[in-house]
């Protein structure tokens, strides 16, 4: 079946650190990889995506580039702010199957 | 930024009452979707919607859980009786594009927080 696993959190970092939430998954199809962000108290909302091997979705200063090869598709950032503190979902798509599945979220907070 | 509109914020009821949950997406997004969040876990589809067509509703619990979309438009979610386990987070989102392409992005509202006593 299709299935994503990320990091267990909770993550806790100092301003300015530098980000790294991994996530991989498992698809019976060729999926499209998406990062949705939470913040406290909010819906989910789409941080960055990517539909094929090699390609790298960026957005607010986050990046992922989608590994074919090691089914991943980790969420980086050079340099975290408090503002980033939320709870961080990778989630996939496979054509066919017509929803997204997510994973657990991992809670990231940001201290001054 | 036109948002997806959920009612009620929050909801506290007791076991075995009936709950409804409404949901207006974006205007002019053809596919509607609930899901649910259980505390500390992603969010899990539970049913959606093209237009007013229910297209997956495989991990709904039919013997107590209801969706309709009549008009293909606002969405309402039923919970009937309410059990203990159905505390939850319950999202609802939409989509400009029709569930055959799957790559359009969801658009989340902020969910309504079910707590049953």
């Amino acid at each position: 079946g299709n299935s994503v696993t990320q990091m267990e959190g909770p993550v806790t970092l100092s301003e300015e650190a530098f980000l790294t939430i991994n996530c991989t998954y498992t698809a019976t199809g060729y999926p499209s990889l998406f990062w949705y962000v939470q913040y406290p108290g909010e819906g989910l909302q789409l941080l960055l995506k990517a539909t094929k091997a090699d390609d790298k979705g960026s957005n607010k200063g986050f990046e992922a580039t989608y590994r074919k090869e090691t089914t991943s598709f980790h969420l980086e950032k050079g340099s975290v702010q408090v503002s980033d503190s939320a709870v961080y979902f990778c989630a996939l798509s496979v054509q066919g199957a017509q929803k997204l599945v997510f994973g657990q979220g991992t809670r990231l907070t940001i201290n001054p | 930024e036109a948002e997806v509109a959920q009612s009620p914020r929050y909801k506290i009821t007791e076991k075995s009452q009936a709950v409804a949950f409404w949901c207006d997406p974006i205007s002019g997004h053809a596919t509607l979707y609930w899901y649910r969040q259980i505390l500390g876990q992603g969010p899990e589809l539970l049913v959606q919607f093209q237009d007013e067509s229910v297209v997956d509703d495989s991990q709904l619990p039919k013997d107590r859980f209801s969706a309709e979309r009549l008009k293909g438009v606002d969405s309402t979610l039923k919970i009937q009786p309410a059990e203990l386990g159905d505390s939850a987070m319950y999202l609802c989102a939409s989509s400009l594009e029709g569930w055959s392409s799957y790559n359009s992005p969801l658009h989340f509202g902020n969910g309504t927080r079910l707590t049953v006593t």
